[in-house]
């Protein structure tokens, strides 16, 4: 069974703090997607970024960064420089059986609440 | 490009009625697939539609359904309805079936009273 953790409920930085956030996943697929959404308080996910298993390149855009770790399990998320409007619930979410389905497994999220 | 819509935003249903809410996905995507969100639960996959046949389905009682049209809009029916019901209801759309990436539409506020 696939499963999401993200054991951080809630975190509180000051502006212009980093911050990661956790992200540990289980499948027993071996090919699978890893995903990171953003829910501001609107209530729509924000779609942020998508990786494969097979490819284990640290990526970044801009302020965000993601480092993908498959020796052990784990997928997360940082924030340089937070600003206020980085303050949101950040899921992380894992899609296996590639191909055939589209079903996301969603982690609890981790409330990111960035103050001046 | 329009988003992923959904209609309506808000709804109040009382107990043992039936709702349907509705989805447009993105121009040009054909699968749609559905999320329940909740405080206690979280975000639950309820069921995914591509070329409007059912592709994969949650741990939900047969009380919620959904269908697809050639259009690729999507409904999902919930009968009976209970207070734990009460929750957002999420529309994603995507390109393909199967890995990737899902925009999300603004969601169904339905409250159960």
């Amino acid at each position: 069974a696939q499963k999401v953790t993200q054991a951080q409920t809630e975190i509180s930085v000051v502006e212009k703090e980093d911050v990661t956030l956790d992200c540990v996943y289980e499948t027993r697929d071996t090919t699978y997607y890893l995903f990171w959404y953003k829910q501001p308080p609107s209530g729509e996910l924000v779609f942020l970024i998508r990786r494969n298993s097979f490819d284990e390149q640290n990526e970044i855009s801009g302020r965000y960064s993601w480092n993908f770790q498959k020796s052990t399990s784990s997928f997360n998320f940082t924030i340089t420089a937070s600003q206020v409007v980085d303050s949101a619930v950040y899921f992380c979410a894992l899609s296996d059986r590639a191909g055939t389905a589209s079903k996301l497994t969603f982690g609890t999220g981790t409330r990111l609440q960035v103050t001046l | 490009k329009a988003g992923v819509t959904q209609t309506p935003r808000y709804l109040i249903k009382t107990r043992g009625q039936q709702v349907t809410l509705s989805c447009s996905p993105i121009s040009g995507h054909r699968s749609v697939s559905w999320y329940q969100q909740t405080p206690g639960q979280g975000l639950q996959f309820l069921f995914e539609y591509f070329s409007e046949t059912q592709r994969n389905k949650g741990n939900f009682p047969g009380r919620f359904s959904g269908r697809q049209f050639s259009n690729s809009r999507s409904e999902m029916n919930v009968s009976t309805l209970e207070l734990g019901d009460s929750a957002l209801y999420l529309c994603a759309s995507s390109t393909r079936t199967g890995g990737d990436e899902q925009y999300f539409g603004p969601g169904t506020r339905l409250t159960v009273t």
